[in-house]
């Protein structure tokens, strides 16, 4: 996916380990998501910035931090991982409310 | 909170065969949105529905939004291998720009 990159693609933490997912557009657009997928639950909103020095919660927030380091890159952390964040995340932007949002192609991660 | 549902939540066809997927919200929306995620891919937008009962069409998909702007289906006509995928519906919260997304309806087709 050109537009939105997402580091890394797979991980797999220990419990209480923490680790930072990465996503970077060239898009040039304002507002960042970060969503969680989980099998039969569809798309949850975890934080959501709306422009460069702002961040907010979404839906399901509790155990991730987010930064929105430039209006290119935002970043969610898990400080200590748990195995109920096992999860596909994926990092989305959106430039217009009629192009929809554009999704970085995942991390999948485990947490054993 | 808002609540978007879906239903079927899984469809298996027979190529050739039609599918719809029906989209309800707990509350009006201003527009919902479609997208389809291929297995082990990433969600791709599809289009948006704006107006109260507005039909859009592409090739063999059809979308449609709600007289009250509470519901939205896609249908597509005579299916093919490439249709499978999840279809979500997805509308914007109250809130700036956030969409919810619905549960997904996950379409198999067999050749």
């Amino acid at each position: 996916n050109a537009g939105v990159t997402q580091t890394p693609k797979f991980q797999v933490l220990k419990t209480g380990q923490s680790m930072t997912l990465q996503c970077a557009q060239d898009m040039n657009h304002n507002s960042m998501y970060w969503y969680r997928q989980d099998p039969g639950m569809g798309l949850r909103l975890i934080y959501y910035s709306a422009s460069e020095g702002t961040t907010d919660k979404g839906e399901v927030p509790n155990g991730y931090n987010v930064s929105r380091l430039n209006k290119r890159e935002f970043s969610l952390r898990l400080e200590s991982a748990a195995p109920s964040q096992t999860s596909v995340y994926f990092c989305a932007v959106v430039g217009g409310s009629a192009r929809g949002y554009t999704f970085g192609s995942g991390t999948r991660l485990t947490v054993v | 909170g808002q609540q978007v549902m879906q239903i079927p939540q899984y469809q298996h066809v027979q190529e050739g065969e039609d599918f719809t997927t029906y989209c309800n919200s707990s509350t009006t929306l201003s527009n919902i949105q479609w997208y389809k995620q291929r297995p082990g891919g990433h969600p791709v937008f599809l289009i948006q529905l704006v107006k109260s009962g507005e039909v859009k069409k592409q090739k063999r998909l059809t979308f449609q939004f709600g007289e009250a702007k509470k519901n939205s289906s896609l249908h597509i006509t005579a299916t093919q291998t490439t249709d499978v995928g999840t279809y979500f519906c997805a509308g914007p919260n109250t809130g700036f720009q956030k969409l919810v997304f619905g549960t997904g309806t996950r379409l198999l087709v067999s050749p």
